[in-house]
Order: C-alpha cells, then structure tokens, then sequence
C-alpha cells in the first residue's frame, strides 16, 4: 500500500533559524496537504498542494510539491517559538482513496 | 461552535473494562475517521465511515468497534481494554472527495491502568 515517509523525526533549533521538513511518498500522489499539531493539540490543516512543481507561501512557510508528484517539503523562514510543534504530511495516491495517509511528522522544537 | 466535538478529554480505566468515546462534527460533512496517535506522534487511521457505512478498517483489533448512529457521529467503543491501548484518540470529519482536507476533533487522551 502507499506510504508516505517524513523526515526528520525531531529538529531542535534556535530561534531565528530556518527550518525543513520533508515528505516522499511510495506513489504518484493526486495532492498533498499539510497540518500542525501544537503540543497537547489536535492536527490542522495549513494548505493543500495539487500541481506538479507547485509552490505556495504562508509568510514565513513555503510549501513545495514535486515535478513527479512523490515528495514535498515545508520550509519555515527565521523560526519563532510560535512555531514549535508537530508538521506533518499527508497524501493520497493518484487512482487511490481519498482518505489521506499520514507521514510519521517532524517535531520542531525551536529554543530562545 | 466547535466543528468536530469528541468527549471525554481525558479518560483513565482499568485493564479489562469497557469503554467508548464519542464523536461528533456539525460540518455536513459525510465522511468520519478515527485516528490514534502513539507515544511518538504516529497518526495511524483505525476507521473510516461514509454514509454510514464502513469503508476502511486498518487492521484494528475487533475489541475496537465504530457505531455511527447518522452521518454526524461516530463513536468509539472498545472491549477489554489493554495496556497498548493507551494513546490519543482524535475524531475527524471531512467530505469524500481527493481534494478536500480533514477536520479533527481535540482528541481524547486515553489512559488504561
């Protein structure tokens, strides 16, 4: 079945330094979405990424979707500690379900 | 008004009890999930319901039951519960088509003793 691998597990970061997390996937994916989950929270949903080559920008978040459709990556710009908590990816295979598959997240722990 | 409502928050029992968890979202939406994430962060899906009717289930032991009354709940209930069960549990809600995102509940933090 499809799955989806993130990585890294953990960042530890000093505040004001960049940040990137990264999603493959096993398969072509139909779109890919992000969500944060603040410690002691529920996942939410950032943004969602549907073209190939594909970049969109949430002020200091930038989201890239692959040319192939199989990896994606969130880049955060100049962290702040409102940014700590779990990133993670979600996929949904092209001709597959629509129910998403999780990556495993990235917990970014940004220090003062 | 919370979109997607799950009850309790918290909940504590003992090895070999019984126990459910309640789910619901005022979205309109006619897909729900259960989730449950580990120690380590891992969301793993456990059910799917569209429609009312089950469309998914993960491998999840059969002491694990989803009951969806009408499409805007769907309750957990779970059978002799086991140390490994211990995790947090989120509802979510989303509809069924690719291009849409899911809306998750503020989990419940299960805890067997």
């Amino acid at each position: 079945g499809q799955q989806v691998m993130q990585i890294p597990q953990y960042q530890h970061v000093q505040e004001g330094e960049d940040f990137t997390t990264y999603c493959n996937s096993s398969t072509t994916l139909s779109n890919i979405q992000w969500y944060k989950q603040r410690p002691g929270g529920h996942p939410v949903f950032l943004i969602q990424l549907v073209k190939s080559g594909e970049v969109k920008k949430q002020k200091r978040l930038t989201f890239q979707f692959g040319e192939a459709k199989k990896n994606s990556s969130l880049h955060i710009t100049a962290t702040q500690t409102t940014d700590v908590g779990t990133y993670f990816c979600a996929g949904r295979s092209r001709g597959g379900s629509y129910i998403p598959t999780f990556g495993r997240g990235t917990s970014l722990i940004v220090h003062p | 008004d919370t979109a997607v409502s799950q009850t309790p928050k918290y909940l504590v029992t003992q090895m070999g009890n019984d126990k459910s968890i309640k789910c619901e979202q005022n979205l309109g939406h006619d897909t729900m999930y259960w989730y449950k994430q580990d120690s380590k962060k891992f969301l793993k899906i456990m059910f799917s319901y569209n429609n009312k009717e089950l469309i998914i289930n993960e491998t999840v032991p059969n002491r694990f039951s989803p009951k969806s009354p009408d499409k805007a709940h769907l309750n957990l209930h779970i059978n002799s519960l086991e140390l490994g069960d211990s995790a947090v549990y989120f509802c979510a809600s989303s509809q069924a088509r690719m291009n849409t995102e899911a809306f998750f509940g503020q989990g419940t933090r299960l805890t067997v003793v």
